[in-house]
């Protein structure tokens, strides 16, 4: 146990509609990041927080994605519009910042029909 | 941005055999962190390298990093089935705990 839960684990949902999944990290962890990972492929980073800041967004961050994190707790990354290209298992991960490893939730696998 | 490259894509080995991943980086690695994998999970944290020539090893598994060649293996000894997934090489691109992922080495082991 990573100490990082992530909910739902598995949402299918129709094309066009909205999405929202939810992380939470241990306390300690000031940083949170999500990353989305495609069949075959590693996790590719979408974004990340210290503590309520967003740092960082990736170009693959399109406008129909957007998160938050507006306690520095818990965080939420929304889609709008799902597109079938949004099928993908999306993993959050957390640290204490520095060099400290990332430590993964299970992830929420999305598929869109 | 920072890219890594692992090698072998996938493989396949005995149970008992000896066995060698690689990861590769295209800039200057401030950290390189191995991770496993099982379908459908989340990563496993395994091992942080931070320094060049530094080695780790837990249980069966050894990991070095190479900083001239911005290159880290992973080696397991005497691999056994619980040994399989895949496995993930993650570096820190500047340095400031940003870090990006390789596509990954899944392993297999034959009993």
């Amino acid at each position: 146990d990573t100490g990082v839960s992530q909910d739902p684990r598995h949402k299918i949902t129709k094309r066009g509609q909205n999405v929202t999944f939810r992380c939470d990290p241990i306390s300690e962890h000031n940083r949170l990041y999500w990353y989305r990972q495609t069949l075959g492929q590693g996790p590719e980073f979408l974004t990340y927080f210290q503590n309520e800041a967003q740092l960082e967004k990736s170009r693959l961050l399109s406008d129909r994605f957007s998160a938050e994190r507006p306690k520095g707790s818990f965080s939420t990354l929304e889609i709008q519009r799902t597109e079938q290209g949004d099928s993908a298992m999306y993993l959050c991960a957390a640290s204490r910042g520095g060099s400290s490893p990332l430590h993964f939730g299970n992830g929420t696998r999305l598929t869109v029909t | 941005s920072q890219e890594l490259e692992q090698s072998p894509q996938s493989l396949i080995v005995q149970e008992g055999k000896n066995l060698t991943i690689n990861c590769t980086s295209s800039k200057t690695l401030y950290g390189l962190y191995w991770y496993k994998q099982k379908y459908g999970e989340g990563l496993i944290f395994l091992m942080m390298l931070q320094k060049g020539g530094e080695e780790k090893s837990h249980e069966k598994i050894t990991a070095k990093l190479d900083e001239k060649k911005q290159q880290s293996s992973l080696h397991i000894t005497a691999s056994q089935p619980s040994h399989a997934g895949i496995y993930l090489c993650g570096a820190d691109a500047q340095g400031n705990n940003d870090m990006r992922f390789g596509a990954g080495t899944r392993l297999t082991v034959k009993p």
